[in-house]
């Protein structure tokens, strides 16, 4: 009963990598979200898709990009990393109102 | 924009006590309101949704309440254990094209003391 999957968990990027946050979900669920969560800002809205094939901006959208090719996952693209984007990265799912959390991708960048 | 504050930021009792946390909201044109749970390391836990057409809801020792009009809810725990200490953030969904994206407070961090 896995529900949502974040990979990596730990990762270390020095400025200027690139890198790829996979998020899948297991629930059959038409909605996913990225969120970036900081000490003293709480969680932000990065992304998110209402289905297949679909992304939106959210609230911090700038360095990051998204794709949904297939409905159970949601990728999260840092084309750059950059000292800024050092955080914990929380993917969601949901088929209505109440999300589903993974328990988060801790970046760090150098 | 839509901001939601939690007061306060952290909380320490005594196990058994029964406790109030506040979240307010900023614009009152809300979809739902709804309460979250983050345990150290973890992702977020849904605890309870509450419509913006609904007063409460309870889900075992936890109850939410919302006053819209005033934009604000308070979620009660009952006879506190030392297994509630968590963070907890309410998230608001703003009515309209966007209601399935949230708003979060920065969350009150609660300790149980046995």
């Amino acid at each position: 009963n896995a529900g949502v999957t974040q990979t990596p968990k730990f990762r270390v990027l020095k400025t200027g990598q690139s890198m790829t946050l996979l998020c899948a979900q297991d629930m059959n669920h038409e909605y996913m979200y990225w969120y970036r969560q900081d000490p003293g800002m709480g969680l932000r809205l990065i992304h998110y898709s209402v289905g297949e094939g679909t992304t939106a901006k959210g609230e911090v959208p700038d360095g990051y990009n998204v794709s949904r090719l297939k409905k159970q996952n949601f990728l999260l693209g840092l084309e750059s990393a950059a000292p800024s984007q050092t955080s914990v990265y929380f993917c969601a799912s949901s088929s209505g109102y109440t999300q589903h959390f993974g328990d988060g991708t801790r970046l760090s960048i150098l | 924009k839509q901001e939601v504050t939690q007061i306060p930021a952290a909380l320490s009792v005594p196990e058994g006590e029964n406790l109030v946390l506040n979240c307010s909201f900023t614009d009152s044109a809300i979809y739902n309101l709804q309460w979250f749970r983050q345990d150290p390391g973890k992702g977020l836990t849904s605890l309870l949704l509450i419509q913006s057409s609904q007063r409460e809801q309870t889900s075992g020792r936890l109850n939410a309440s919302l006053d819209k009009s005033s934009g604000r809810s308070t979620l009660y725990i009952a006879a506190s254990q030392p297994g509630d200490s968590a963070t907890y953030l309410c998230a608001v969904a703003l009515s309209g094209a966007g209601s399935y994206q949230l708003t979060f407070g920065k969350g009150t961090k609660l300790s149980v003391i046995p």
